[in-house]
């Protein structure tokens, strides 16, 4: 199993421009997460999802859009993008029991 | 509001010593609590947990101490390592029926074990 994964790695994006951010879990997952994470702070939960075509707003929804057409993907769409989205961004899933599963992130930086 | 709270941001350690990282939380609802290791360009991963029906949990080097009436507990690394050296995050949540809520984060700790 790969787990999660979160591609790209990294990216570099002038103010106003628009990306997507993938991820995608083979664990069977329903629990998804993005989550922002920046320097000296802790993670702050962006969007999150229950399942397939389920989502819902975490604590710092403005600014980025989610869908979930299927378990397996989770992808987090920028629009307009500012300088304060400079950030490293965790995608996790979850089964329900034990903990979140965390993708190795993409470090952001719009300039 | 922070409701996870971990207030030092760093702690420097001799390796074969204890390493003890402390966490705070103000919400009485939370239940559960787990922590979280983070090496630089790698996602957090999952150490160790305990639920608010015990006090103590223990994984081999690493034991989590729950104190519920101060709202606190602690991660105790026992002996610490060079490779311990990572940030760690303390999370919370509540129960819900079977399943586990959503995850409150602290800021996180640089650990730093020195040979």
């Amino acid at each position: 199993n790969a787990g999660v994964t979160q591609t790209p790695k990294f990216r570099i994006l002038k103010i106003g421009q628009s990306m997507t951010l993938q991820c995608t879990q083979d664990m069977n997952h329903n629990y998804m997460y993005w989550y922002r994470q920046d320097p000296g702070m802790g993670l702050k939960l962006i969007y999150y999802s229950v399942g397939a075509g389920i989502t819902d707003k975490g604590e710092v929804p403005n600014g980025y859009n989610v869908s979930r057409s299927t378990t397996e993907d989770f992808p987090l769409r920028l629009e307009l993008a500012a300088p304060s989205q400079t950030s490293v961004y965790f995608c996790a899933s979850f089964g329900g029991a034990d903990t979140q599963y965390f993708g190795p992130g993409t470090r952001l930086t719009v300039l | 509001d922070q409701q996870v709270k971990q207030n030092s941001p760093s702690l420097s350690v001799q390796e074969g010593r204890i390493s003890i990282l402390n966490c705070d939380y103000t919400n009485s609802m939370f239940d559960y609590f787990l922590w979280y290791k983070k090496y630089p360009a790698e996602g957090p991963t999952f150490l160790i947990s305990i639920s608010s029906i015990k006090d103590k949990n223990e994984d081999g080097r690493f034991t989590v101490f729950l104190n519920k009436s101060a709202k606190h507990l602690s991660l105790h690394i026992v002996p610490s390592q060079p490779g311990d050296s990572a940030v760690y995050f303390c999370a919370a949540s509540v129960y819900r029926g079977s399943t586990l809520g959503r995850l409150y984060f602290g800021r996180g700790t640089q650990l730093t074990v020195w040979p």
